[in-house]
């Protein structure tokens, strides 16, 4: 079974300020994706980017950007320019690719991100 | 409108009660899922289905079943609800041919005094 950690448990960062978010996960397997969500306090989950595990381009969407280190199993989240409207809940997730078609997703028990004005 | 949809949005029962959550979707997708969130433990998978005739139990799915009654609507249930059952509970759904994202609902906060 594939786990996911998130070291982390809450973190917080001036306005403006770059932060990073740490994920590893555990996997004997080499085709999945890994993903990052954010939960706002409207508890929406909300998908902010994702990577494919055989494209060693790390995937990029505007001020997120994420360092995935397929050999040591880490994927960690780089928020840019932080933002008041970036403060939320981060979780990290897993998805193993099969030939089953059974695809599920495993998350981590989430990182709680606090932008300071 | 949302494209994926809870309800109730929030919900308090007692102990012993039957209690169904549903979810219904406009994004014509065949698999729905049920997560439940405690804190401190994430969201964890529930039931999922693949198409109206396929349901599937997750990782934590004792004290709980699920109906697809159609494609669009998948509903949760807690045949005898337990305090410990206090959680917020997401469904979420995906795309067959484009399974690598999971469209999540807003969430229904239940309580079980």
């Amino acid at each position: 079974a594939q786990t996911v950690t998130q070291s982390q448990p809450e973190m917080s960062v001036q306005e403006a300020e770059t932060v990073t978010l740490s994920c590893t996960y555990d996997t004997s397997e080499n085709n999945y994706y890994l993903f990052w969500y954010k939960q706002p306090p409207s508890r929406q989950m909300i998908l902010v980017i994702r990577q494919e595990a055989y494209k060693q381009q790390n995937a990029t969407e505007n001020r997120f950007s994420v360092n995935f280190q397929k050999a040591a199993k880490s994927f960690s989240l780089k928020i840019s320019d932080s933002q008041l409207g970036d403060t939320a809940m981060y979780f990290c997730a897993f998805m193993l690719i099969s030939n089953f078609g059974n695809e599920k997703l495993t998350f981590g028990t989430g990182t709680r991100l606090t932008i300071i004005p | 409108d949302a494209d994926v949809t809870q309800t109730p949005r929030n919900r308090i029962t007692k102990t012993g009660k039957r209690i169904m959550l549903e979810c219904s979707q406009t994004k014509g997708h065949d698999r729905m899922y049920w997560y439940r969130q405690d804190p401190g433990l994430g969201l964890r998978l529930i039931y999922y289905s693949f198409d109206v005739k396929d349901i599937n139990k997750g990782e934590i799915s004792d004290g709980y079943s699920v109906s697809r009654q159609a494609q669009a609507k998948f509903s949760l249930s807690l045949e005898s609800a337990i305090p410990n059952q206090t959680a917020l509970y997401f469904c979420a759904t995906s795309d067959l041919r484009v399974y690598n994202e999971q469209f999540f609902g807003p969430g229904t906060r239940l309580t079980v005094l």
